[in-house]
């Protein structure tokens, strides 16, 4: 099933590197989001991006900067990273309807594993 | 307190039983419920969304109790295969988007 990709699946960088996540949706959805999932925590929201548009920012550093540059791509740089950020970023896609129809299954992708040296 | 809570387990229990986890949220006006299935090292993946009447899928049975904020997922004749953490879901439509607090999820193990 690859209705959400994402690569690179594993990511090895220094604090010093700039890397970029990349998420694709092949499902016609027009909402994506980014979670991080960390070690024995709960998936923790850090973007949504609806109709391309960013409605949240979920007090993420800076040195995480997201790009949505249409409904079906979204982006997450990354630049001075803390060993700290290390975790499972998983990408997500739904369809959201504004009139507010619950329509609002989530689906992921597979997730890139960072690990920040 | 957290807004989506739930016992982390693990619960360990053989074949063929039947299994209960529970679920608490803090916020009156969520909207939409959902249960999630989620590997090891592997994403989530949606398993059944929570109707206010109850619903069943199969050997899944979820119930959503809206005065006490409590959420339940009983699997019956559990399988080797159900072994996975299962992941409390909760629809906060906030600002004309969705946005979907998680559980931190309760661990199964089934053995044979």
């Amino acid at each position: 099933e690859t209705g959400v990709t994402q690569t690179p699946r594993h990511l090895v960088m220094g604090m010093t590197n700039k890397k970029s996540l990349k998420c694709e949706q092949h499902l016609g959805h027009n909402a994506m989001y980014w979670y991080k999932q960390s070690a024995k925590k709960p998936l923790e929201l850090m973007f949504v991006y609806n109709f391309k548009e960013q409605t949240e920012n979920n007090s993420v550093p800076s040195r995480f900067s997201p790009e949505c540059p249409n409904s079906s791509h979204l982006f997450l740089h990354l630049h001075t990273l803390q060993p700290e950020d290390s975790a499972l970023y998983l990408c997500a896609s739904s369809q959201d309807y504004p009139t507010g129809r619950n329509t609002d299954t989530q689906y992921f992708g597979p997730g890139t594993r960072l690990t920040v040296l | 307190r957290k807004e989506v809570e739930q016992d982390p387990g693990p619960f360990n229990v053989p074949e063929g039983a039947t299994v209960a986890f529970n679920c608490t949220y803090s916020n009156s006006a969520s909207q939409s419920f959902f249960w999630y299935r989620q590997d090891c090292r592997k994403e989530p993946k949606l398993l059944m969304s929570v109707y206010s009447s109850g619903n069943e899928d199969g050997r899944f049975t979820a119930q959503l109790n809206r005065a006490s904020q409590y959420i339940s997922l009983l699997i019956r004749d559990s399988k080797l295969s159900d072994s996975a953490t299962y992941l409390c879901v909760v629809n906060m439509r906030s600002g004309g988007y969705n946005k979907l607090i998680f559980g931190a999820g309760t661990r199964l193990a089934v053995h044979p």
